[in-house]
């Protein structure tokens, strides 16, 4: 088993719609969460970052933290075709980082 | 400089040649990590420096794979007798310090032939 799982996708919406992205991971040990997107031949850029359960919100951008289930999420509202991208959760513990899989997003016009 | 750059950005090895792939990170930043991305994965660790200091490289998938940052800089990461297998783009990532935010350059996109 995988220390974080993401569901891969792909994931395809039309624009305008609310968009939820999710992982699980295993290790309670882990303390920072977050949320990269990638850009298809481009490197991952830091989205969102969360320390403790609860929510976090950044303009249509939402991050939600459950430790109890150990399950992250990502909500993306009012979606726009330049969202269309590979969304990646990362958790880190001590200093690396632990990636999911990466859902591949499309936003239809 | 602005960002984390990596060069060459497109590499074209032929199975059994040596690579080396530079990269330099934030100006200042103490923390350097190297990742592997397969198409279609997400990243996975490779190894770890906190200035010129090798602190992880676990994640070093064998003894082809070596990393340096010797004046706690520019690292180089370097893999012998490249296999198909390593076929992959190579990111490299920093921080301001342990624990940071780990910002990422735009990876060397590696084709072993």
């Amino acid at each position: 088993q995988k220390e974080v799982e993401q569901d891969p996708g792909p994931l395809s919406v039309p624009e305008g719609a609310i968009v939820s992205l999710n992982c699980t991971y295993s290790n309670s040990a882990f303390q920072y969460f977050m949320w990269y997107r990638q850009y298809s031949r481009k490197g991952p850029e830091l989205l969102m970052y969360t320390y403790s359960s609860g929510n976090k919100e950044d303009g249509r951008f939402t991050a939600q933290v459950d430790k109890s289930s150990k399950y992250i999420s990502l909500f993306i509202r009012d979606s726009q075709p330049s969202d269309s991208a590979t969304y990646l959760c990362a958790i880190q513990g001590a200093q690396k980082l632990v990636f999911g899989q990466g859902t591949r997003l499309t936003i239809n016009p | 400089g602005a960002g984390v750059s990596q060069s060459p950005r497109y590499k074209v090895a032929k199975r059994g040649q040596d690579v080396a792939l530079r990269c330099d990170p934030i100006s200042g930043h103490v923390s350097l990590f190297w990742y592997q991305q397969a198409l279609g994965q997400g990243p996975e660790f490779l190894t770890y420096f906190q200035n010129e200091a090798q602190l992880d490289k676990s994640g070093l998938p064998s003894d082809r794979f070596f990393a340096e940052r010797p004046e706690g800089s520019v690292s180089t990461l370097k893999i012998q007798r490249t296999q198909q297998e390593d076929s992959a783009v190579y990111l490299c990532a920093s921080s301001l310090y342990e624990m940071g935010t780990i910002y990422f350059g735009e990876g060397s996109w590696l084709t072993v032939v």
